[in-house]
């Protein structure tokens, strides 16, 4: 079974332009969660989307934002990026409904910010 | 809200001994998820092991156990027989079972395995 795919893996903005990320679950799952990563706040939660809807969202401004597909599929986009937005960028699928708890994380989208 | 502490930012270990990884959390929920999540440098992050806060027993896999103890909050993990493979940041994390997409994470441990 394949993993969790994010794509891209590394991308370069400048301040101001926005930016979208793709996430792929492992073929079954439902839940999609995001997270961003960085050395300062460590990990923190973005928000997660289950059968194309948000169930909950972190403590980010609306300049983070995100969506799901019919196929669970789910993009992330961050509008008019800010020097404090370089980060790794984590997706993670589960099956979302009586499952164990346990993510599976991808890889991660790596974005700097110029 | 919820809390997860990691007050170890690194430790390190001899090749085939044992670390042990302190982990603290604070939460007013009674059912919840535990994990410690391994994250290889460049490489993805894994679940190396999870305990359910409702089972008093320690969870165990292969050369990884914690140490549970649900009254202080706290949820130790347990290197045995360290291996190179091992050396990697490990996260703890908290999730209630109402929302287990949702972890909390601690800052996180980086573990360094010498040779």
């Amino acid at each position: 079974k394949a993993g969790v795919t994010q794509t891209p893996r590394y991308l370069i903005k400048t301040r101001g332009q926005q930016v979208t990320l793709s996430c792929s679950p492992i073929s079954g799952h439902r839940s999609v969660s995001w997270y961003q990563q960085t050395p300062g706040q460590g990990l923190q939660f973005l928000f997660e989307y289950f059968s194309e809807t948000q169930r909950n969202k972190g403590n980010f401004p609306g300049r983070f934002s995100g969506r799901q597909f019919s196929n669970s599929r789910s993009e992330m986009n961050v509008s008019t990026l800010e020097l404090g937005d370089s980060a790794l960028y984590l997706c993670a699928s589960s099956y979302g409904t009586g499952s164990t708890g346990e993510l599976f994380f991808g890889e991660g989208s790596r974005l700097t910010v110029l | 809200a919820q809390t997860v502490t990691q007050s170890q930012p690194e430790m390190s270990v001899q090749e085939a001994e044992t670390v042990t990884l302190s982990c603290t959390y604070d939460t007013s929920e009674s059912d919840y998820y535990l994990f410690w999540y391994k994250q290889p440098p460049s490489r993805q992050m894994i679940l190396v092991i999870r305990q359910e806060a409702y089972k008093q027993q320690n969870a165990t896999e292969n050369r990884f156990s914690v140490n549970f103890q649900k009254a202080a909050k706290s949820f130790s993990l347990k290197i045995s027989d360290s291996q190179l493979g091992d050396a990697a940041m490990y996260f703890c994390a908290y999730s209630p079972r109402s929302n287990d997409y949702k972890l909390s994470f601690g800052a996180g441990t980086t573990v360094t395995v010498r040779a």
